[in-house]
C-alpha cells in the first residue's frame, strides 16, 4: 500500500495479558522500525527488520517484548504479560533503505492501554 | 543523556509571521536529520530532512538550517498558516544506522 497500516488503533488490555499489534509496511519498503511513545512526547526506537531479519533489536526490552516480519504477512509486535507501564502509543514505521539518508514513514500508531 | 533536544517546549505565532524551532543535538557523527510534524492521534508525518554535508534545504514554505559546529539545527516556517499547528520533531541518525533519535517535540500554535 501507499501508507504503513497499523492495526489495532486502540487496543486494552488487563495487567498480565498478551498484547500483539500488526504492522503492514509501505509496498516496496524492505525496512520495518518500530517506536515506543510514552509520556512527553519521548519516541524510544524498539527494533527494526531488513525484510524478515532483525537488523537492530538495541531498543527491545527482551524479557517481554518480541517482534516478528515474515514474508508475505503483517510484522508484528508482541507483548507478553503487560505491564501498566507498557501503556504507550506503539508506532511502526517503513523505509526503503536501511541506512540513514533515507526517510522513514510512520504508521498511525496502535495506542496500547494496560488497565 | 538526551541527544537530541528541543529546549522549547511550545510556541505561539501570529498567523503569516515567521514560525522558527530550534533543535540541538549533541553527538557530532550524526550525519542526517529530519524533522516530523504530529497531529493529535495521528503518525509523525515527515517534513523536510538535511545531510550533514549541506547547511541549508529548503521546501516551500519550509526550510531547514544546520550549524554543525554549534551542534544545532532550526525549522523555518514562512509563512506560517493554522494548519501548521502540531508538534514537531527532529531526529537524527548515526551514520551506518536508521536508529533515528527523536527530540521531545515542540507544540506550535499558529494564531489566527
Amino acid at each position: 500500500g501507499e501508507e504503513v497500516a497499523q492495526t489495532p488503533k486502540h487496543l486494552v488490555r488487563g495487567e498480565g495479558q498478551k498484547a500483539k499489534l500488526y504492522c503492514a509496511p509501505i509496498k516496496g519498503h524492505s525496512y520495518v522500525f518500530w517506536y515506543q511513545q510514552v509520556l512527553k512526547n519521548e519516541f524510544k526506537f524498539l527494533i527494526s527488520f531488513q525484510n524478515e531479519n532483525v537488523f537492530d533489536e538495541t531498543g527491545m526490552p527482551k524479557e517481554r517484548f518480541s517482534a516478528k516480519c515474515l514474508p508475505n504477512s503483517p510484522c508484528s509486535l508482541e507483548i507478553q504479560a503487560t505491564k501498566l507501564e507498557d501503556s504507550a502509543v506503539y508506532f511502526c514505521a517503513s523505509s526503503q533503505s536501511g541506512f540513514s539518508g533515507n526517510t522513514i514513514y510512520f504508521g498511525e500508531g496502535s495506542w496500547l492501554t494496560v488497565v | 543523556d538526551q541527544q537530541v533536544k528541543q529546549n522549547s517546549p511550545s510556541l505561539s505565532v501570529q498567523e503569516g509571521r515567521i514560525s522558527i524551532l530550534n533543535c540541538d543535538y549533541t553527538n557530532s557523527m550524526f550525519d542526517y536529520f529530519l524533522w516530523y510534524k504530529k497531529y493529535p492521534a495521528e503518525g509523525p508525518t515527515f517534513l523536510i530532512s538535511i545531510s550533514s554535508i549541506k547547511d541549508k534545504n529548503e521546501d516551500g514554505r519550509f526550510t531547514v538550517f544546520l550549524n554543525k559546529s554549534a551542534k544545532h539545527l532550526s525549522l523555518h516556517i514562512v509563512p506560517s498558516q493554522p494548519g501548521d499547528s502540531a508538534v514537531y520533531f527532529c531526529a537524527a541518525a548515526p551514520p551506518g544506522t536508521y536508529k533515528y533519535i527523536f527530540g521531545t517535540g515542540t507544540r506550535l500554535k499558529v494564531l489566527a
